[in-house]
């Protein structure tokens, strides 16, 4: 079975700097999709960023991006220019994508609450 | 907005009970999964239904049950209710259920237990 660890239970950065969040995972499978959700107070859970594990490129929207590294099973995420609006529960998730076209759930690590310091 | 729709939004009940949990996905979309959110386990897959059939099972409790009818919304039937079992549900949706495809997540049923 997967599992997915983030080792930060909570980061604290000022408005406008750069964080990064960590995240590893334990899979024997070499295809994969990985995840960053954010969930704000409002509990809604809302897709950041994605990466497909066969993509050596790293992913990037807008001020999010993510570094991937397959070898190392690590996949953090870094936010640049830090906004008050970031501020939530950041969850790493993975994906299995079998050859049938994959139909297991994602699965989470705990989260990393990210405050924002203005 | 992400279009799924959970009701109701919180539910307060006594253990031994049983309860319904609704889910309406997006429209078009004909894959839906319930995922349990608590405090001491995380977040946790329990159940995914691709077109009325049931696609793949996580970790979903005997004394739970799910179903997702003809017309795509989907029941989560939760029984014999249990203090643990106080939590908050979520759905979410899918076009199909491939690994390369964003599932939608609604804003969850918050389920508390006494």
């Amino acid at each position: 079975a997967q599992t997915v660890t983030q080792s930060q239970p909570e980061m604290s950065v000022q408005e406008a700097e750069t964080v990064t969040l960590s995240c590893t995972y334990d899979t024997s499978e070499s295809d994969y999709y990985l995840f960053w959700y954010k969930q704000p107070p409002s509990r809604q859970m809302i897709l950041v960023i994605r990466q497909e594990a066969y993509k050596q490129q790293n992913a990037t929207e807008n001020r999010f991006s993510v570094n991937f590294q397959k070898a190392a099973k690590s996949f953090s995420l870094k936010i640049s220019d830090s906004q008050l609006g970031d501020a939530a529960m950041y969850f790493c998730a993975y994906r299995s994508a079998s050859p049938g076209g994959g139909a297991d759930g994602l699965t989470f690590g705990k989260g990393t609450h990210l405050i924002i310091q203005p | 907005d992400s279009g799924v729709t959970q009701t109701p939004k919180h539910l307060i009940t006594a253990t031994g009970q049983r309860v319904t949990l609704r889910c309406s996905p997006r429209s078009g979309d004909l894959s839906v999964y319930w995922y349990q959110q608590s405090l001491d386990q995380g977040l946790q897959f329990l159940i995914q239904y691709y077109n009325g059939e049931e696609r793949a099972k996580g970790n979903i409790l005997e004394r739970f049950s799910a179903q997702q009818f003809p017309d795509l919304h989907s029941e989560l039937n939760l029984s014999s209710l249990e203090l643990g079992d106080s939590a908050l549900y979520f759905c979410a949706s899918s076009v199909d259920p491939g690994w390369d495809t964003e599932a939608f997540f609604g804003q969850g049923t918050r389920l508390t237990v006494v």
